[in-house]
């Protein structure tokens, strides 16, 4: 089955700095890659995702890149504030977001003051 | 629009005790997923509804987890006995078709 690495695990940042999650994963069949953000007592919240046809999209200060051919995609985050202090997990799966999702064993991001 | 419900928020129970869950997914999404989060680990998905038929279970415990979703609308999962390492977050989540899906708050289980 498909099984997805996330890299750093835990990532501290100043306030104001840009953030990068990276993951990858082992199923080149798989097409469709959420990204969701995870705070304290809450459920995941999605934050952005991208399908295998597109290999860049952006919401504001939110970006995500994938290379099909690496197996890996990334989270960017630009001009941190206080309320992107979360859990981070990138997710993975075929179907085109229809069948279950993996993912990763998540990313605690820390913005400093 | 109203999102996924999930009741109870927390549960304590003994081990070999059983438990239930419920979720009212969002209105109008026919998939249905419930997930087991332990702590420090992304969530893993159990089961997935397609209306009220099983899509997945093939990680599903079937030994002593169980799951329905009459009338394709809410689901219950129940945990019969449970176990020490059972205990976790149990998270409920929706989607209609290649839509992403939306995750509720989740039944924080703790088995003593």
């Amino acid at each position: 089955g498909e099984n997805v690495e996330q890299h750093p695990s835990t990532l501290s940042v100043q306030e104001g700095d840009s953030a990068v999650i990276k993951c990858t994963y082992s199923d080149s069949a798989s097409n469709y890659f959420p990204w969701y953000k995870q705070e304290l007592g809450k459920g995941p919240q999605l934050i952005i995702d991208i399908r295998s046809n597109v290999g860049e999209k952006k919401d504001q200060r939110i970006a995500v890149t994938l290379n099909k051919t690496a197996k890996h995609f990334s989270l960017h985050i630009t001009e941190t504030q206080p309320e992107d202090s979360a859990v981070y997990f990138c997710a993975a799966s075929l179907g085109g977001g229809a069948d279950g999702l993996t993912f990763g064993k998540g990313t605690h991001l820390i913005i400093q003051p | 629009e109203a999102g996924v419900a999930q009741s109870p928020r927390y549960k304590i129970i003994e081990k070999r005790q059983s438990v239930a869950f419920w979720c009212n997914p969002i209105s109008g999404h026919a998939t249905l997923y419930w997930y087991q989060q332990i702590l420090g680990q992304g969530p893993k998905l159990l089961i997935q509804f397609q209306n009220n038929g099983v899509v997945d279970d093939s990680q599903l415990p079937k030994d002593r987890f169980s799951a329905e979703r009459l009338k394709g609308v809410d689901s219950t999962l129940k945990i019969q006995p449970a176990k020490l390492e059972d205990s976790a977050v149990y998270l409920c989540a929706s989607s209609q078709g290649v839509v992403a899906q939306f995750f509720g708050p989740g039944t924080r289980l703790t088995v003593l």
